[in-house]
């Protein structure tokens, strides 16, 4: 069956410290990967995706994600953390077994960037 | 581009009366859309898929009768709760795809406050 997981509840970082959310993945096949934010009360946005190419994927707001295969990591980076950086973040998988494009999400991650 | 509404933002009816949320894609064809209920602080789930022209598949666990979708254009759905009780109360969020672009990703609405008292 194919699974994410966020194994960090929260995640807490002082302003302008690199911040890493982690994700790893169960896929049979080719992953693709996907990392989204939600903010309060508000839909998710995305953020990246990995499907295919280079391990190191660039995303919006400075956002980027290394793919790791023999891990079956795609943790999520950025170099220096915002305090509107600040929000859920969530990571999800496409359901190969559905043709529709099924994600399935991992449990979410609670940034919280002190200033 | 890829901007998906929800209509209402928030909703908040009495227990027994049903509730209709819709979704559109503004600015492309969504032939495939999904539906979320997500709880405080929680993950989102998947209730089921909306196939323009076709019925909608539902998540194991999801009762269909319930929760009624239609997909009657390839820029709007909408899921109908029916006979809401309290423990309906979440917040739904609704993606498209925008299969015609190609692309992977899903794009989601800004979700809806359902309160049922």
């Amino acid at each position: 069956a194919q699974s994410v997981a966020q194994p960090e509840d929260q995640v807490n970082v002082a302003e302008g410290n690199p911040l890493t959310v982690k994700c790893t993945y169960s896929v049979s096949g080719n992953p693709y990967l996907f990392w989204y934010v939600q903010y309060p009360n508000r839909g998710l946005q995305f953020l990246l995706k990995y499907i295919t190419g280079d391990n190191l994927v660039k995303g919006s707001y400075g956002f980027e994600a290394e793919f790791n295969k023999s891990q079956t990591s795609f943790h999520l980076k950025k170099p220096s953390a915002l305090v509107s950086d600040s929000a859920l973040y969530f990571c999800a998988v496409r359901v190969f077994s559905s043709n529709t494009g099924k994600l399935i999400f991992g449990q979410g991650t609670t940034l919280q960037v002190k200033p | 581009g890829a901007v998906v509404s929800q209509h209402p933002s928030r909703v908040i009816c009495k227990s027994g009366t049903s509730v209709k949320i819709e979704c559109r894609s503004l600015d492309f064809q969504a032939t495939t859309m999904f539906w979320y209920r997500q709880f405080p602080k929680q993950s989102l789930m998947l209730m089921a898929t909306s196939n323009e022209g076709s019925k909608a598949t539902y998540e194991q666990g999801v009762e269909k009768d319930k929760f009624l979708i239609n997909h009657a254009s390839l820029t709007l759905s909408t899921l109908t709760v029916t006979s809401a009780h309290p423990e309906d109360s979440s917040f739904y969020i609704c993606s498209a795809r925008d299969v015609l672009a190609g692309t992977h990703e899903q794009y989601f609405g800004p979700g809806t406050r359902l309160t049922v008292t």
